[in-house]
């Protein structure tokens, strides 16, 4: 199993470009996390899905957030307009069930200038 | 207050010693706990979780929880150099909540 699978690994934007990360989960997960980590913040979790359908976005700092799982194998996180405060590290996660940990992805490392 | 707290650290210990991490947490319905360790510019990775008051051992990893206090810790024997990382501590309902972690330094 390749594990999770984020892309890309780096991303450099100008403030207000759009910019899309990408989440492939583990095969047969049926959660997908994406979490944002700061040094000042730790890890937030932004929103979680469960077999696609998003459960919980209440982490989603505002409108400019989005995220989407079309289905099982791929999901998106998108913000659009970009600003120089987002640049964190993205994680995405997921997971087989409450009796097991998370796998995460090896992040998205986002600077805005 | 966070919902999973931890002292930041450094935590620093000589090598061979035992390595103390703790963590507490606020939402009595957290069902499990996790323990996650994350190296500089790497991902987190799982160590060990725990459910059931008492002790877990996994080789040289002790995870210790008990409800009635909101306590988990993760104790390291034999603390390596190659232990030095942050360590995280999580809670679980229906999502994982992660403390900021705990750095840990084992120098030789």
């Amino acid at each position: 199993d390749a594990g999770v699978i984020q892309s890309p690994r780096h991303e450099v934007t100008e403030m207000g470009q759009e910019v899309t990360l990408r989440c492939k989960p583990i095969s047969g997960h049926d959660y997908l996390f994406w979490y944002r980590q700061t040094m000042m913040r730790g890890l937030e979790l932004l929103i979680y899905f469960n077999n696609n359908v998003p459960i919980d976005d209440s982490g989603m700092p505002e409108d400019r957030f989005s995220a989407k799982m079309p289905n099982a194998s791929f999901s998106t996180l998108k913000i659009q307009p970009s600003e120089p405060r987002d640049s964190a590290v993205y994680f995405c996660a997921s997971w087989a069930g409450p009796s097991y940990g998370y796998t995460f992805g090896s992040g998205t490392r986002l600077t805005v200038v | 207050q966070k919902e999973v707290e931890q002292n930041s650290g450094p935590l620093s210990v000589p090598e061979g010693a035992i390595a103390s991490l703790n963590c507490t947490y606020s939402d009595r319905g957290s069902q499990s706990f996790f323990w996650y360790r994350q190296y500089s510019g790497k991902s987190p990775e799982l160590i060990m979780f725990i459910y059931s008051n008492g002790d877990k051992e996994d080789g040289r990893f002790t995870a210790q929880l008990n409800k009635a206090s909101q306590y988990v810790s993760l104790l390291i024997r034999d603390s390596q150099p190659s232990d030095s990382a942050t360590y995280l501590c999580a809670a679980n309902t229906d999502k994982l909540i992660f403390g900021t972690g705990t750095r840990l330094q084992v120098f030789p």
